[in-house]
């Protein structure tokens, strides 16, 4: 069965560069996820999207932007990196209240 | 706020023995609990979720509204359920979507 599919997989950026993060849904699911893992940390909810339309947002820089697109893929935008950003990075989709997780994509910024 | 506790970081048991990953929470309204498992390098992958009451790889866990618990449990630890596990809540948003507020994790180590 199709999984939710993240690229790139591993990102090297160096301090105040730009990043975006991709996000491809299982087909049909309707909403999209971000979450941020730091080195040993739980996963934090950055920001998720429904119908394309953002839903709800967490813990997330002003730096950072995302959006839904119309096959409801979704691209996370980081700009300004910092060396706390550094992280790995889900997304997860659903349908019901199910989440399914990517593969995360490993942000190393330098 | 809602919040989730995993009290244990590291869990060590052998190989046959009785695991017992502990979970509470906190939250104003009817939770809705899951488990989820990260085996090394991997993704985040659904365990359990206390709506469906299932067994899932022998694992089981009851939601405890009294003591707010959705401990996660398993009689016969097996060396290949060594990983790290997340209990989570579903935190409803008026926009329609539920994110996810995770516990800190607990590693789970099985030895032969």
């Amino acid at each position: 069965a199709a999984g939710v599919i993240q690229s790139p997989r591993h990102l090297i950026k160096e301090k105040r560069e730009t990043a975006t993060l991709k996000c491809y849904p299982i087909p049909r699911h309707d909403t999209v996820y971000w979450y941020q893992q730091g080195p040993g940390q739980d996963p934090q909810f950055l920001i998720s999207f429904y119908e394309k339309m953002q839903s709800d947002k967490g813990s997330i820089p002003d730096r950072f932007s995302a959006q839904q697109f119309s096959d409801y893929h979704s691209e996370l935008n980081m700009s300004s990196l910092e060396l706390g950003d550094s992280a790995l990075y889900f997304c997860a989709s659903s349908l019901t209240n199910e989440q399914y997780f990517g593969p995360g994509t490993r942000l190393t910024v330098t | 706020a809602q919040r989730v506790t995993q009290p244990e970081k590291l869990l060590s048991v052998f190989k046959g023995a009785p695991v017992e990953l502990k979970c509470n929470y906190s939250y104003s309204g009817s939770p809705e609990l899951f488990w989820y498992v990260q085996y090394s390098g991997q993704r985040l992958q659904l365990l359990l979720r206390h709506i469906s009451r299932e067994s899932i790889k022998g694992f089981t866990a009851d939601l405890n509204k009294g003591e707010t618990s959705f401990h996660l449990k398993k009689p016969f630890a097996q060396e290949e359920d060594s990983a790290m596990y997340y209990c989570a809540l579903s935190e409803e948003s008026q926009g329609g979507s539920e994110k996810l507020v995770f516990g800190k994790g607990t590693k789970l180590t099985v030895n032969p």
